[in-house]
Order: structure tokens, then C-alpha cells, then sequence
């Protein structure tokens, strides 16, 4: 049972527009959430992070939304650069476990067109 | 380098043999995770460390894996009798007390069964 879904496995975008990846899960007791990039042949680096208690969070470019009713949430960028072509991932986590053990979507490849 | 280390980057083996990993994390880390994906996943969580002390195991880890952090400093991985079904990329990856910051991910192993 997939708790953490990225249903678009890609996404192509145009330079300088705005890229917005999605992200559903199904428990709900999942209270902190992660957006992390991940380019070929390196691990994953930390992107921005929402716990439930915010419905947004904003770095630079990088914006996170939080719908707890929808268990939704989405990852913003503006402007996209052809630096920010990687394979995305979500993540969510009961932080109340005390592990801060995450669960992983399977991923969204971003593709910036220059 | 303040990141996490991890060795060997790559690993062929042929089924049946053991293999070993390391993993060196953030030294100010005490909280050390492994996570395992496959191609077209998202990482798996396999394991939790904090300090010395083994917290949390997936069911994903059988009894021929089996995982240490002596003295709460680096950690290893150790795989016995390989099946091609091993056959994945091994995240190890470490934060500080308070991981909602996100983790600090290594490049990963990349063991190959054959």
C-alpha cells in the first residue's frame, strides 16, 4: 500500500516558468512532511520541509503547500531553471513517532527546457 | 568535507557472497538511518540509529542483513549470502536531534548481485 503517491512519474517545463509538483498520501497521521531533489548517481539533498501546523512554507525559489484536509501537497518553483532538472521526491513522516522515520513517494522527474 | 560518506560508491558480487557497507555521518549527527531504492522507487527505510543504539528495523530487512553503529560514529551494513533480489542503491543518511531540518543523505552504494 502506497501511502506517499506522486502520480506524475515526469514534468516538463519551460525556463523561467513556474513548475509545480504534486504530492497526495493516505495516513493521517503523517504530520511533517519533506520535498527532496535527487540528480543521477548522488542521493537525495533536502529541498524545504512543512509540518501540519503551517499550510505554506517559502525558500528563494522553493514553495511548499500543505492541504491536510485533501492530504495533499505541492512544491512550487519560480522562477524554473534548467538547474532544477532532477528527480524530485516527497516524503512524510508521524513525527509524534519520534523515529523521524520518512516514507518516500516514487518521484517526479522535472525536465526544464532552456 | 562535512557530508556523509559513504563506501565503496560501487559494489559487484557475485549471489551467495557477503558484502559490507559504510557509512561515515555528520559527525554532530546522532541520528542515523539506512534506506535501500530501486530503480523507479522512492528510498525505503530499512533501519534507525540513534547514538550506538539500534532504535527501529523495517520488516524489509531479513535475517541476512544486519546493521551496527559501534561507539555511535560511523555505521555499517552487512549483507550475507547476496540475492540478485539485493540488487539496489543503499542511502545511508544522518541528522541532528532535531531532523525536521531533514536529513543529510550520502551518495549511496550501488550494489550490483550477480
Amino acid at each position: 500500500d502506497q501511502q506517499v503517491k506522486q502520480n506524475s512519474p515526469s514534468l516538463s517545463v519551460q525556463e523561467g516558468r513556474i513548475s509545480i509538483l504534486n504530492c497526495d498520501y493516505t495516513n493521517s497521521m503523517f504530520d511533517y512532511f519533506l520535498w527532496y531533489k535527487k540528480y543521477p548517481a548522488e542521493g537525495p539533498t533536502f529541498l524545504i520541509s512543512i509540518s501540519s501546523i503551517k499550510d505554506k512554507n517559502e525558500d528563494g525559489r522553493f514553495t511548499v503547500f500543505l492541504n491536510k484536509s485533501a492530504k495533499h501537497l505541492s512544491l512550487h518553483i519560480v522562477p524554473s531553471q534548467p538547474g532544477d532538472s532532477a528527480v524530485y521526491f516527497c516524503a512524510a513522516s508521524p513525527a509524534t513517532s519520534g523515529t523521524y522515520k520518512y516514507i518516500f513517494g516514487t518521484g517526479t522527474r522535472l525536465k526544464v527546457l532552456a | 568535507d562535512t557530508g556523509v560518506s559513504q563506501n565503496p560508491r560501487h559494489k559487484i558480487t557475485k549471489r551467495g557472497q557477503n558484502v559490507t557497507f559504510r557509512c561515515d555521518p555528520i559527525s554532530e549527527h546522532n541520528r542515523l538511518y539506512w534506506y535501500r531504492q530501486t530503480l523507479g522507487q522512492g528510498p525505503e527505510f530499512l533501519t534507525y540509529f540513534q547514538n550506538e543504539a539500534q532504535l527501529e528495523k523495517s520488516r524489509l530487512l531479513s535475517d541476512r542483513f544486519s546493521a551496527e553503529r559501534p561507539k555511535g560514529s560511523f555505521s555499517t551494513l552487512e549483507i550475507q549470502r547476496t540475492e540478485q533480489g539485493d540488487s539496489a542503491m543503499y542511502l545511508c543518511a544522518s541528522s541532528p536531534p532535531l531532523p525536521n531540518y531533514g536529513y543529510t543523505f550520502g551518495s549511496g552504494t550501488r550494489l550490483t548481485v550477480v
